[in-house]
């Protein structure tokens, strides 16, 4: 059973460009979780979603910044007209059950994003 | 506010020695807690979580983990480390109102010396 899977894991974009960061969640999971972890720092809860529902984005900048989880596909991290202080590590978890805590979140192994 | 305390930013430990890494949280009642490992270039596991019960935890790759609710501490100890330990560790809570959204500390990087 493949774990959680995400790409690209190393991404450089120039400041002013699209960034698009996938995130395939464990078989069977309908749960998605983002997190951004900035050099030096923990991970930032970013946003919550399930199957084409936003369920809580109140870690989410309020501008360039979206996220999806389609029907069929993976979920997408859109960051807009990227920034130098965009460039972190992106964290894409999910997990099997929502609003049960003991549901562990399994994470993926990161996207690095670079703006130059 | 609510928040995740891990004091210590690094921490080095000879192979064989015991380790104690310290995380504090402030919540008005007992969150649930965690423990995390992330390798250099690598995505987070779990080592352990604590709900209710017992408050010494066991976890993975031989590590544990103590509730202290009068501390409001959750430490991380392993007796031995090995080389294998060096990594950066990270305590975590997800408030007991909200559980969908993880809240991390700083984390701990751990080298190991030979």
């Amino acid at each position: 059973n493949a774990g959680v899977m995400q790409n690209p894991r190393h991404l450089v974009r120039r400041r002013g460009q699209e960034a698009r960061l996938r995130c395939s969640p464990m078989k069977g999971h309908s749960h998605v979780y983002w997190y951004r972890q900035l050099p030096e720092e923990g991970l930032k809860f970013m946003v919550y979603l399930q199957k084409e529902n936003i369920i809580d984005e109140s870690g989410m900048p309020k501008e360039r910044f979206s996220a999806e989880f389609p029907k069929e596909g993976p979920s997408i991290l859109r960051i807009q007209q990227v920034v130098r202080g965009d460039s972190a590590a992106y964290f894409c978890a999910s997990s099997l059950n929502a609003g049960d805590v003991t549901d562990t979140q399994y994470f993926g192994p990161g996207t690095r994003l670079t703006v130059l | 506010a609510q928040s995740v305390t891990q004091p210590d930013i690094h921490i080095t430990v000879s192979e064989g020695a015991s380790l104690e890494l310290r995380c504090n949280y402030s919540y008005g009642a007992t969150p649930y807690l965690f423990w995390y490992v992330q390798s250099p270039g690598q995505g987070l596991q779990l080592l352990l979580k604590y709900f209710s019960g017992d408050t010494l935890v066991q976890g993975i790759k031989g590590f544990e983990a103590e509730f202290k609710r009068s501390q409001s501490s959750f430490n991380l100890r392993k007796p031995s480390v090995h080389w294998s330990d060096a990594a950066e560790y990270f305590c975590a809570v997800v408030p007991y109102s909200s559980a969908s959204k993880i809240i991390f500390g700083s984390g701990t990087r751990l080298s190991i010396r030979p």
